[in-house]
């Protein structure tokens, strides 16, 4: 099984930054990989497939690179809607997902 | 626009079978994609359960592969999700979804339903 892991777990940001989530697969795994914002109450939503590519209708604010182990998303410039947890998942082998990371309010 | 609905019991007795039907609408099943089913206990991250494809061929995690099965009924345009043998630690929150291959991301999702495993 392939596993994820997500750095930081949370953290704290203020409207306007630039944050960063790195997500590390404990194998290669090519450009398979996902990544996803959750709201409370509500289901995932896909931001970013196939490590870098904006799918329809995600804002460009939303950035991703990496391939092979390391992975990152970027949002470049934090809006109050971005608040949420980011998750992390791998298609390269059965679909697993990485722990999440919290964004909250500063 | 694709949408998907679970429906199901919200309660089920330990040692019982889940079962979750997930209703497709705006988009056949039998056009092609695959469909899935994953869980997030309350307060945690998601686990993938499974995936079938409309012609039946399906695709099991394999730490449930055992309690698993998942089927498709392709002339209501809906999948549905059974768990055997529940424990407390499959109370959840169930979404369906749709992936684009077997093993892949997952582009639309339901609003997800909770399961409750108590006596």
């Amino acid at each position: 099984a392939i596993r994820m892991t997500q750095s930081p777990s949370s953290f704290s940001a203020s409207t306007g930054d630039r944050v960063t989530i790195t997500c590390r697969a404990s194998q290669g795994i090519s450009s398979y990989l996902a990544w996803y914002q959750q709201k409370p109450g509500k289901a995932p939503k896909l931001l970013i497939y196939a490590a870098s590519t904006l799918q329809s209708g995600v804002p460009s604010r939303f950035s991703g690179s990496g391939s092979g182990t390391d992975f990152t998303l970027t949002i470049s410039c934090l809006q109050s809607e971005d608040f949420a947890t980011y998750y992390c998942q791998q298609y390269y082998s059965y679909p697993s997902f990485g722990p999440g990371t919290k964004v909250d309010i500063k | 626009q694709v949408q998907l609905q679970e429906s199901g019991p919200g309660l089920v007795k330990p040692s019982e079978t889940l079962s979750l039907t997930c209703a497709v609408s705006g988009y056949s099943i039998s056009s092609g994609y695959y469909w899935g089913w994953i869980r997030q206990p309350p307060g945690k991250g998601l686990e993938w359960i499974g995936s079938i494809y409309h012609s039946g061929s399906t695709y099991y995690n394999p730490s449930l592969k055992s309690r698993v099965t998942i089927s498709v009924d392709t002339s209501k345009n809906q999948f549905s999700l059974k768990l055997s043998s529940v424990t407390a630690a499959d109370t959840a929150v169930y979404y369906c979804a749709r992936l684009v291959v077997i093993t892949s991301f997952f582009d639309y999702w339901g609003q997800g339903t909770l399961v409750t495993v108590s006596s």
